[in-house]
């Protein structure tokens, strides 16, 4: 069974903090993808990642940066948190890219203060 | 401009009746088909997807493509369908999720 998890499941921050969220997963995939969902607007790709090092701005990019130094691990950076990025991130991960299954961790409710 | 339309936020039937979840999406292509469900308090996982042409839980979804509708269906909906539900048209580059549509499938 693929594994995907997120470092938090809430994490609570004030406006301006640099805030980090964690992604793993445990098969090996090469792609691996950083949603935000709220009601109403269903998921929203922010950004994505083919391969170590490699990055693809998805739908709403701005405001967020995001790092993998390795394969397993894709990080979500809030360089400066506001209180519009109040919401559930979700990460993902797949085999064969996009258009193929996604993987997802269980979300981080991430509320900025 | 909408690239995926789920139009009902939330459908209501009751166990036992059958069950149309709608999906229309705005762009060309052959985009690869995915509904994805999201049951209370667990994590997003794959439902179907139209290529494997699967019937999952009972579901189904069909493809029109002179419509460009990928409609999920299930005859005869259970308790436990209670959930979620994104359609997910998906290309190499473009990857858009539906809004969503909560099932609430009552006894």
């Amino acid at each position: 069974d693929v594994k995907v998890t997120q470092s938090s499941r809430y994490l609570v921050k004030r406006t301006g903090e640099k805030v980090f969220l964690e992604c793993v997963q445990d098969m090996d995939h090469e792609n691996m993808f950083w949603y935000r969902q709220d009601p109403g607007l269903g998921l929203r790709l922010i950004y994505f990642s083919y391969d170590v090092k490699m990055k693809e701005k998805g739908d709403i990019p701005e405001g967020y940066s995001v790092s993998r130094e390795k394969k397993e691990r894709f990080s979500l950076i809030l360089e400066s948190a506001s209180t519009n990025q109040t919401s559930m991130y979700l990460c993902a991960s797949s085999l064969g890219g996009a258009a193929d299954t996604q993987y997802f961790g269980p979300g981080t409710r991430l509320t900025v203060l | 401009a909408q690239r995926v339309t789920q139009p009902e936020k939330l459908l209501s039937v009751f166990k036992g009746a059958p069950v149309e979840l709608k999906c229309n999406y705005s762009y060309s292509g052959s985009p690869e088909l995915f509904w994805y469900v999201q049951y209370s308090r667990q994590r997003l996982q794959l439902l179907l997807r139209h290529i494997s042409r699967e019937s999952i839980k009972g579901f189904t979804a069909d493809l029109n493509k002179g419509e460009t509708s990928f409609h999920l269906k299930k005859p005869f909906a259970q308790e436990e369908d209670s959930a979620m539900y994104y359609c997910a048209p998906i290309n190499f580059n473009k990857f858009y999720f539906g809004s969503g549509t909560k099932l609430n499938v009552k006894p």
